[in-house]
Order: C-alpha cells, then sequence, then structure tokens
C-alpha cells in the first residue's frame, strides 16, 4: 500500500525568506508521479508542482521547486521569497502512473508572516 | 475553461436524511474522482469515474454511499441515511485520460450532518 506522510503539522515563514516542507512516502512502484498541492483558506485545491519519478532533474514552477531523492523516497518543496499569499494548507500527494487513486498526506499549514 | 464545479457548496442536514452533490468536470476530462476531506486531514479517496464507468471505489465508500455518472458527464454522490460521521468535505477532481496523473479539484462541498 502507498503511503504518503508530512512530518510538520504547522509552519511559519518570514515573508520575502525560503521555507522547506517535508514529505516522505512509501511504495513499491517503480514508476509513479508526486505532486504538492495548496489549499489556501476556504478555497479551492490547486497543483502547485509535479514530479514524474523516472525524471532525475527536480522540478520548478517559478519560487517553488522539489528535492526528489528517490532512493530515500523524499520529496520536499522549497518555496523561496515567500509571500503573503503562500500562506494555505500544502498537502504531498502521490499517485502510480495509471493515476487510478492519489494518496495524500494530512499537511502541512503554512503561515507567511509580514 | 470554467473548471471544475461542484453544487451545493455547503449542506447542513439531519442525521438520517439523504443527501446529493454534484460535480461538472472540466468539460473535455474523461476521469472524474471523488474524495472525503475531514478537517485536519488529506483528501480520502472514495470513487474514480472513467467516462461513465465506476473503475474504482475505496473500501471507505460503504453501501450508503452511492456514486453515477451516467453520460460521462457530470457526477453524483448520494449519502443516504447520513450519519454525523458523514459532516466533511467532500471534494470532486477532474483529469484526461494520457495526463490522468494531474488532476484538477473543484471548491467542494461542506456537509454537516446534525
Amino acid at each position: 500500500a502507498q503511503t504518503v506522510t508530512q512530518s510538520q503539522p504547522e509552519m511559519s515563514v518570514q515573508e520575502a525568506e525560503t521555507v522547506t516542507l517535508s514529505c516522505t512516502y512509501d511504495t513499491s512502484e517503480n514508476n509513479y508521479y508526486l505532486f504538492w498541492y495548496k489549499q489556501p483558506p476556504s478555497r479551492q485545491m490547486i497543483l502547485v508542482i509535479r514530479q514524474e519519478a523516472y525524471k532525475q532533474q527536480n522540478a520548478t514552477e517559478n519560487r517553488f521547486s522539489v528535492n526528489f531523492q528517490k532512493a530515500a523516497k523524499s520529496f520536499s518543496l522549497k518555496i523561496s521569497d515567500s509571500q503573503l499569499g503562500d500562506t494555505a494548507m500544502y498537502f504531498c500527494a502521490f499517485t502510480s502512473n495509471t493515476g487510478n487513486q492519489f494518496y495524500f498526506g494530512t499537511g502541512t499549514s503554512l503561515t507567511v508572516i509580514p | 475553461d470554467t473548471g471544475v464545479s461542484q453544487d451545493p457548496r455547503h449542506k447542513i442536514t439531519k442525521r438520517g436524511q439523504n443527501v446529493t452533490f454534484r460535480c461538472d468536470p472540466i468539460s473535455e476530462h474523461n476521469r472524474l474522482y471523488w474524495y472525503r476531506q475531514t478537517l485536519g486531514q488529506g483528501p480520502e479517496f472514495l470513487t474514480y469515474f472513467q467516462n461513465e464507468a465506476q473503475l474504482e471505489k475505496s473500501r471507505l465508500l460503504s453501501d450508503r454511499f452511492s456514486a453515477e455518472r451516467p453520460k460521462g458527464s457530470f457526477s453524483t454522490l448520494e449519502i443516504q441515511r447520513t450519519e454525523q460521521g458523514d459532516s466533511a468535505m467532500y471534494l470532486c477532481a477532474s483529469s484526461l485520460v494520457g495526463n490522468q496523473e494531474t488532476q484538477y479539484f473543484g471548491p467542494g462541498t461542506r456537509l454537516l450532518v446534525l
């Protein structure tokens, strides 16, 4: 069975600083996808970044980047130049290459402090 | 492209009543997923459709829950004889076969069972 673990329930960061959110997962599959989703307060979940397991290069999307360590089954999210609008719950998620089921972690609540 | 929509956004019901939620996916998306999210937790997979076929159901989906997608477009999730433990956010997501690993979420329906 696939599991996704986020060990940081809450984090805070000063505006303009950098923060890293941690995620580990467990799977016996070789081909899969990992995601970070952002869920602002009372708003819908949006995709931040995705990573294909077969790609060694870490994904980046503007201020967001990941550190994907396949052997360690680790997938952390780095947010650079944090902005107030980054305040949200962040979920790490996993799916196999068939996309039949998605597995989410319990989330990390990030607060950006002005 | 108007995104995934869900209706209603909020529902309050009394224990024992039946409720039905609707999800309209992104128009060309042929996969549709239902999730349940309780406070402080990540979304939990319930079921998914490819076109009108329901291909997978979680063990979380008890006999009181039923989902349909009769014409491969919108979907409904019905909960019969609601219980207080059914109180949660019900999320719908859609994706495109060929890119099924990337899901787009709706705003959710928040259910409160009194």
